[in-house]
């Protein structure tokens, strides 16, 4: 049983640009949550999704970042314009339905902004 | 406001001692407690969960949940070099999917 997956596992963007990561929950899971971590720092929820529903983004900036987890494919998080400041570790996490309280993490999405 | 409060350590332990690592949460109805290891540069790996008052053993690994004191425990035996990382605690509301986190402990082991 596959577990999380996520892409890029690192991604270069330019101030400006756009980023997109990719989740795939593991198999059975349909609860995702996206997580950011910066360096020496804790983890900051920013995201809760079910399959088409996004269930809680009050730890998501308001400008330039989106969610979205589709019936089908992955989970996408999308940061539009990216600054300096977006550069961090970005974790995705599913959790079964029967414990949506217990999760498990991907590798995570190191981005860094030039 | 809910908090998940850790120290941050590093907390030193020799090799082959009892490491200890302390979690206090400040909400009352908490009702499920997460223990997670994160390795430098790697992703949080969940190591023990517990739900109910007393001891749950694993391997070399013991949680302890004291719900009256608002605390959780994480005891690692025969502590080894390779438990070297950051530790961190996770505490879930009834009724709720949210994990509220702690800020890790790190914690290293000197052989």
């Amino acid at each position: 049983n596959a577990g999380v997956m996520q892409n890029p596992r690192h991604l270069v963007r330019r101030r400006g640009q756009e980023a997109r990561l990719r989740c795939s929950p593991m198999k059975g899971h349909s609860h995702v949550y996206w997580y950011r971590q910066l360096p020496e720092e804790g983890l900051k929820f920013m995201v809760y999704l079910q399959k088409e529903n996004i269930i809680d983004e009050s730890g998501m900036p308001k400008e330039r970042f989106s969610a979205e987890f589709p019936k089908e494919g992955p989970s996408i998080l999308r940061i539009q314009q990216v600054v300096r400041g977006d550069s961090a570790a970005y974790f995705c996490a599913s959790s079964p339905p029967y414990s949506q309280e217990t999760q498990y993490f991907g590798p995570g999405t190191r981005l860094l902004v030039l | 406001q809910k908090e998940v409060e850790q120290n941050s350590g590093p907390l030193s332990v020799p090799e082959g001692a009892i490491a200890s690592l302390n979690c206090t949460y400040s909400d009352r109805v908490s009702q499920s407690f997460f223990w997670y290891r994160q390795y430098s540069g790697k992703s949080p790996e969940l190591i023990m969960s517990i739900y109910s008052n007393g001891d749950k053993e694993d391997g070399r690994f013991t949680a302890q949940l004291n719900k009256a004191s608002q605390y959780v425990s994480l005891l690692i035996r025969d502590s080894q070099p390779s438990d070297s990382a950051t530790y961190l605690c996770a505490v879930n509301l009834d009724s709720n999917y949210q994990l509220i986190w702690g800020a890790g402990t790190k914690l290293i082991i000197k052989p």
